[in-house]
């Protein structure tokens, strides 16, 4: 099983649509959380930290459950530049290794 | 304020040559990260280094890459002999690690072919 895994899509949505995509890990010690953007042939860029309360930026909303494993990332209002592959990025204690999942790609449409 | 600058962006070589991959953190960022992306893989972690002593390098595929950080502003990672089977994009990120939640700055990666 890996470590962290994502639903690899992808996720054809209009204009104006709400999706959501969840991750799940499988290290219960993991510490930090993260969701980066990668657009095609571009390098991986943060869209936001995962906090334990949850937390909004925009029309970004990252949710942590962490008795379940798993976090998630809400896009509301989607828009077509929103188009990207959506890596979810887990950070393990004792150091600072960090598992990157596999990608969710969205692909959002006029 | 300059970025994770990686070099060189492209590199297209044949099989057994020497492939150095180059990479310069962003200044004061005291953790540097190597990654390899294939689309079968995809981002998997290599080797990361503080403060420019090697930390974890379980990710290195084997005895033919090693890489080095002589000091807070440079890093290589190397392949020798290369194989098509390295053929990636190798990234490059640094973070500041005062907080376990400081995030990683990738450079613009190396696309790697090896003939």
């Amino acid at each position: 099983r890996k470590e962290v895994e994502q639903d690899p899509g992808p996720f054809n949505v209009p204009e104006g649509a709400t999706v959501a995509f969840n991750c799940t890990y499988s290290n219960s010690a993991s510490q930090s959380f993260f969701w980066y953007r990668q657009d095609c042939r571009k390098e991986p860029k943060l869209l936001m930290s995962v906090y334990s309360s949850g937390n909004e930026d925009g029309r970004f909303t990252a949710q942590l459950n962490r008795a379940s494993q798993y976090i998630s990332l809400l896009i509301r209002d989607s828009k077509l530049s929103d188009s990207a592959t959506y890596l979810c990025v887990v950070r393990n204690t004792g150091g600072f290794k960090t598992i990157f999942g596999a990608g969710t790609r969205l692909f959002v449409k006029a | 304020d300059a970025g994770v600058i990686q070099s060189p962006r492209h590199e297209v070589t044949e099989m057994g040559q020497e492939v150095t991959l180059r990479c310069k953190p962003i200044s004061g960022h005291d953790y540097l990260f190597w990654y390899r992306q294939t689309m079968m893989r995809g981002l998997e972690l290599l080797i990361y280094f503080n403060n420019n002593v090697p930390i974890d390098d379980s990710g290195m595929p084997e005895d033919r890459f090693s890489a080095k950080m002589p000091n807070a502003s440079f890093s290589t990672l190397k392949i020798q002999p290369s194989e098509p089977r390295d053929s990636a994009v190798y990234f490059c990120a640094s973070s500041l690690g005062v907080a376990v939640n400081q995030p990683q700055h990738f450079g613009d990666g190396t696309r790697l072919s090896i003939l």
